[in-house]
């Protein structure tokens, strides 16, 4: 299981950029997908959730309304695109596959590598 | 401020016992499993610990995992340097949302 991000960099404030998240080693179509955020020497911060199929998105307050997840299973990636950025979105953002057990409980078992978004004039 | 509560700092002896506690509410903890991170300096996250007290394959039994109505714990017994780094809890909470604990950084003195 690979899960390769990329996408990342400097942007101004109210500017845009898309994260990109290429999976491998397994069915990607069959799994839920997530967005965690670091801002620098912070915790981690849970940013958007997206069904296997796309039917469902879920999004923390923090971000919605500027924050679109997308995914594309012919392409085994899932998309952050980040709109309206401020200083405080500066962050690694990491992507994350949930694994569902039949008990209902889940977890996040892989993890990308992070990309750093730099919010700054 | 992190939805679930975790002491900021921790420490210990090598070969000691530590306990990492979270606390949360009737919506995240209360109703869900927990699980738990470790995130090593300058890496991604890595599940340590699954459904309240499961282990992955490859995770050494020194960590364990416990929970106990909106509360939970890891302990790492046999305490070895290379387990210093941050641990973050983390639950699904019914109001439709990931939540995380705001982490314990672990020093082995």
């Amino acid at each position: 299981v690979q899960l390769v991000q990329s996408g990342g960099g400097l942007v101004q404030p109210g500017g845009s950029l898309r994260l990109s998240c290429a999976a491998s080693g397994f069915t990607f179509s069959r799994y839920s997908m997530n967005w965690v955020r670091q801002a620098p020497g912070k915790g981690l911060e849970w940013v958007s959730y997206i069904s296997s199929s796309s039917s469902t998105i879920y999004y923390a307050d923090s971000v919605k309304g500027r924050i679109t997840i997308s995914r594309d299973n012919a392409k085994n990636s899932v998309y952050l695109q980040l709109d309206s950025l401020r200083a405080e979105d500066t962050a690694v953002f990491f992507c994350a596959r949930e694994y569902y057990e039949s008990s209902g409980y889940t977890r996040f078992d892989y993890w990308g590598q992070g990309t750093l978004v730099t919010v700054s004039s | 401020q992190s939805v679930l509560t975790q002491p900021p700092s921790a420490s210990g002896t090598p070969g000691q016992r530590v306990t990492i506690s979270c606390s949360g509410s009737s919506s995240n903890i209360g109703s869900n499993s927990v699980n738990w991170y470790q995130q090593l300096p300058g890496t991604a996250p890595k599940l340590l610990i699954y459904s309240n007290n499961q282990r992955p394959s490859g995770v050494p039994d020194r960590f364990s995992g416990s929970k106990s109505g909106t509360s939970a714990s890891l302990a790492i017994s046999g305490l070895q340097s290379e387990d210093e780094a941050d641990y973050y809890c983390a639950a699904w909470d019914d109001s439709l949302f990931w939540v995380f604990g705001g982490g314990t950084k672990l020093t082995v003195l």
